[in-house]
């Protein structure tokens, strides 16, 4: 069964800084992989997805995620952090057409 | 375009009452639709898969007689948390499929059961 792990729970970063937020993704199939972004008492906004057509994905707000079959990661990353970052991130990946499967999220805070 | 709705936003209920909640695809066609269920500080769960004219499919532990689903519609799915109790306070997302392996989200449902 396809799967994602999130390592971290909860990262925390200063304004300007390296964001990296790990996924992990166990799968037995070329994975369909996501990154979701979700603010306070929101529903989820897609910030990216490999699709298996550039291992390098580019998302909104900056982010972007390296698909690397070798280490079965799809870390997230953003080269300077800003303060509206803060949210609670979310691996997922789809085992099929249908239903998504979530990692347990990483909560992102950004010092000032 | 892709914009899923859902209603209401926030609800508080008393212990015993049902609540519906509905999840709507706006601008697309949506044969299937999901429902979640998010507690505080945890991940998105899986509860059902809603298909356009036929019975939900319930993920294992999820009880098919409290939580009725209902997709009568290629635009809308409906939740009904039959006599609903404290413990089913929780945040309660729907998504639409688009597309192959492409799902849009609704903004959720905050359920508080007093």
């Amino acid at each position: 069964a396809q799967s994602v792990t999130q390592l971290g729970s909860h990262v925390s970063v200063s304004e300007g800084a390296l964001v990296l937020l790990r996924c992990n993704y166990s799968s037995s199939v070329p994975p369909y992989l996501f990154w979701y972004v979700q603010y306070p008492n929101q529903g989820l906004q897609l910030l990216l997805k490999y699709t298996s057509a550039a291992t390098l994905v580019k998302g909104i707000n900056g982010f972007e995620a390296e698909f690397k079959k070798s280490e079965t990661s799809f870390h997230l990353t953003k080269p300077s952090a800003h303060m509206s970052d803060a949210a609670e991130y979310f691996c997922a990946v789809t085992p099929n057409n249908n239903d998504m499967r979530f990692g347990a999220g990483t909560r992102l805070t950004v010092k000032p | 375009g892709a914009v899923v709705s859902q209603h209401p936003s926030r609800v508080i209920c008393k212990s015993g009452t049902s609540v519906k909640i509905e999840c709507r695809s706006l601008d697309f066609q949506a044969t299937t639709m999901f429902w979640y269920r998010q507690f505080p500080k945890q991940s998105l769960m899986l509860m059902a898969t809603s298909n356009e004219g036929s019975k939900a499919t319930y993920e294992q532990g999820v009880e098919k007689d409290k939580f009725l689903i209902n997709h009568a519609s290629l635009t809308l799915s409906t939740l009904t948390v039959t006599s609903a109790h404290p413990e089913d306070s929780s945040f309660y997302i729907c998504s639409a499929n688009g597309g192959p392996r492409t799902q849009y989200f609704g903004p959720g449902t905050r359920l508080l059961v007093l």
